[in-house]
């Protein structure tokens, strides 16, 4: 059983620039949420996305912005980075009844 | 006020003790809770949910809800060394999961 995937592990990026992100859900998951992770801090909901669409969306600014495919993959984009978007990006997926998230590895993202 | 507290840590207990986390929540109309564990450099891993109040056992987990007083709690039995790591409480607001701040829990032999 497929669990929950991330693509890349690392990645390093000038401020200001742009960044994709990738995850696909664990097999029978049709809903992935994008969390950020501080050091030392909980996760920060972003997004929540279910067929296609954003149905959540935490405080973020509009620089962060997601896509679903049909087969419930997922990217998160972030533009114009900033130092400040440091951190640990996590994909979760669970199905649309709610109950358990299970994350990704999840992607460690540095702003230089 | 945040909306799920947990102390930070960190909470020290020998091996073969019981490890007792807590986490207090604010919203009243929380209906699902859950316990992650993090080890430094990892992505969270879900080691027990719990929707009803009452305890909730698996192996030597046990996960406990007072909704009344809007608080969880994760006990540890039998600690290892490898339960050392930081544990997140969860909780549920329509659909997104709010997270605290984790305790951090070291297991010395």
């Amino acid at each position: 059983d497929a669990g929950v995937t991330q693509s890349p592990t690392h990645l390093i990026k000038t401020r200001g620039q742009q960044v994709t992100l990738r995850c696909s859900p664990k097999s029978g998951h049709d809903t992935v949420s994008w969390y950020q992770q501080a050091l030392g801090q909980g996760p920060q909901f972003i997004f929540q996305y279910y067929e296609e669409e954003e149905r959540q969306r935490g405080n973020f600014p509009d620089r962060f912005s997601g896509h679903q495919f049909p087969n419930y993959s997922s990217e998160l984009n972030v533009n114009a980075l900033l130092l400040g978007d440091s951190a640990l990006y996590l994909c979760a997926s669970d199905t649309r009844q709610g109950g358990e998230q299970y994350f990704g590895p999840g992607t460690r993202l540095t702003v230089t | 006020q945040k909306e799920v507290e947990q102390n930070s840590g960190p909470l020290s207990v020998p091996e073969g003790a019981i490890a007792s986390l807590n986490c207090t929540y604010s919203d009243r109309g929380s209906q699902s809770f859950f316990w992650y564990r993090q080890y430094s450099g990892k992505s969270p891993e879900l080691i027990m949910s719990i929707y009803s109040n009452g305890d909730k056992e698996d192996g030597r987990f046990t996960a406990q809800l007072n909704k009344a007083s809007q608080y969880v709690s994760l006990l540890i039995r039998d600690s290892q060394p490898s339960d050392s790591a930081t544990y997140l409480c969860a909780v549920t607001g329509t659909d997104k999961l709010i997270f605290g701040t984790g305790t951090r829990l070291q297991v010395f032999p």
